[in-house]
């Protein structure tokens, strides 16, 4: 139980458009998933907080605009990269928040989309 | 503040025992996790104390002190597929988690 997917799980492509990541929450339902960055060799930085059926936060010093995140069901959220850049290039990682398991965990984390715009 | 600091590299021996630190400002702390990471792979919960005292989960043990605002990841019998980052982290309002920068392992034949 408890399983998160990610898809696609890697993704090329140009500078200037647009990706979509998407983050499954596959046996349970979540009203709150969280999208993470991470550079390589560095740690995982919050981006936003995503509740279903409402607006998204965004940490500090992330772009709302640049990164829009809509979580239409409590099964599914995205992630969408508009125009994307090199410097967006990352590795990008959501998590679902479900019920605590043995040993006190409660955020399920997907396998994790790499990106590289050209 | 709600940072964590833990060493970024640590060496160890393959069957050795190794210990990560991981110090945290107190500011709003429900509690202590720690996540694995191989290279290319999302992280994979290990561990999480709430409490003061030792977790132990087969080679892998958690240990937190409140009052020291400190806790450490304990493996034991280390094997070569034991070479990762491994993070502290914290959840803060909302429940969202915050890692430490990452402690990268690495483990000698």
């Amino acid at each position: 139980g408890a399983v998160v997917s990610q898809h696609p799980s890697w993704v090329i492509c140009k500078s200037g458009t647009s990706v979509k990541i998407e983050c499954r929450s596959l046996d349970f339902q979540a009203t709150t998933m969280f999208w993470y960055r991470q550079f390589p060799k560095q740690s995982l930085m919050l981006m936003a907080t995503s509740n279903e059926g409402s607006k998204a936060t965004y940490e500090q010093g992330v772009e709302k605009d640049k990164f829009l995140i809509n979580h239409a069901s409590l099964t599914l959220s995205t992630l969408t990269v508009t125009s994307a850049h090199p410097e967006d290039s990352s590795f990008y990682i959501c998590s679902a928040d479900g019920l605590a398991a043995r040993g006190g965990e409660t955020q399920y984390f997907g396998p994790g989309t790499r990106l590289l715009v050209l | 503040g709600q940072s964590l600091e833990q060493p970024s590299e640590v060496t160890a021996v393959e069957g050795a025992i190794v210990q990560i630190n991981c110090t945290y400002q107190t500011s709003g702390f429900y509690g202590l996790s720690w996540y694995q990471q191989h290279d290319g792979g999302a992280p994979t919960f290990l561990s999480y104390n709430a409490l003061d005292g030792l977790e132990e989960t087969g080679r892998f043990s958690s240990f937190l002190s409140r009052s020291d605002s400190y806790g450490y990841l304990l493996l034991q019998e280390l094997q070569m597929k034991d070479s990762a980052s491994y993070f502290c982290a914290r959840k803060v309002g909302d429940d969202k988690i915050i890692f430490g920068k990452g402690t990268r392992l690495h483990i000698l034949p």
